[in-house]
């Protein structure tokens, strides 16, 4: 499968915790996206790499939440003393066309629940 | 920022087409409109784009208005299998930012 993995595809942590959270997207995209989903809304944009530059984070990507993607291939995002707030979808994607035409592929999400 | 608004909710008969609305009225002149759909849990998967034009391909259609501030995507043939939650997603101008909004659920009826 070429597509783009995440792993854990779920993840059961404890209020407090840190927790690390891996992409690989396909090979040859250069961009990287995190989002992140919460229940019945649709998914929140957190970041964006361009090879292994972070470009953009969003407000929603308080102190506690870091992501790399340190040689531009595979990415992590970490969350320390997670909060039950942050229980949520994590989904990664990815792409290489240029900007206007960013058709993004999609990893199937690290689940997280913060009990 | 860039909002995108749809109807939460819309049920299709199978094999009837499905138009499913977007507004997007705050888009910038140069920005595309994309669509997605995400079934279940599943990352959501890219449908088609387009920019001032009607696109076509083997998944959708996608009308955009001459003021570029709705589109609607249409599936011409509805089966069960796409039954999904669609977005319309724009990029907020000058940013690497996409807005999903909450989507709509379609159910395709048998």
């Amino acid at each position: 499968d070429t597509g783009v993995s995440q792993n854990p595809r779920h993840k059961i942590t404890k209020r407090g915790q840190n927790v690390t959270f891996r992409c690989d997207p396909i090979s040859e995209h250069n961009r990287l996206y995190w989002y992140r989903q919460t229940l019945g809304q649709g998914p929140e944009f957190l970041t964006y790499f361009q090879n292994e530059a972070q470009l953009e984070k969003s407000r929603l990507l308080s102190d506690r939440f870091s992501a790399e993607r340190p040689k531009g291939s595979f990415s992590t995002l970490e969350i320390q003393r997670t909060e039950q707030g942050d229980s949520a979808m994590y989904l990664c994607a990815s792409t290489i066309v240029p900007l206007a035409l960013g058709t993004q592929y999609f990893g199937p999400g690290t689940r997280l629940l913060v009990l | 920022d860039a909002k995108t608004t749809q109807p939460p909710s819309m049920d299709c008969a199978e094999g009837r087409a499905a138009n499913l609305p977007c507004n997007h009225s705050t888009i910038s002149g140069n920005e595309y409109v994309y669509w997605y759909r995400q079934i279940h849990s599943q990352g959501p998967q890219y449908i088609i784009h387009g920019l001032k034009n009607n696109e076509t391909n083997e998944m959708a259609s996608l009308i955009i208005t001459e003021d570029r501030k709705s589109s609607t995507l249409i599936l011409p043939h509805a089966t069960l299998r796409d039954t999904a939650v669609y977005y319309c997603i724009v990029r907020v101008a000058g940013t690497y930012k996409y807005i999903f909004g909450t989507g709509t659920r379609l159910k395709v009826l048998a």
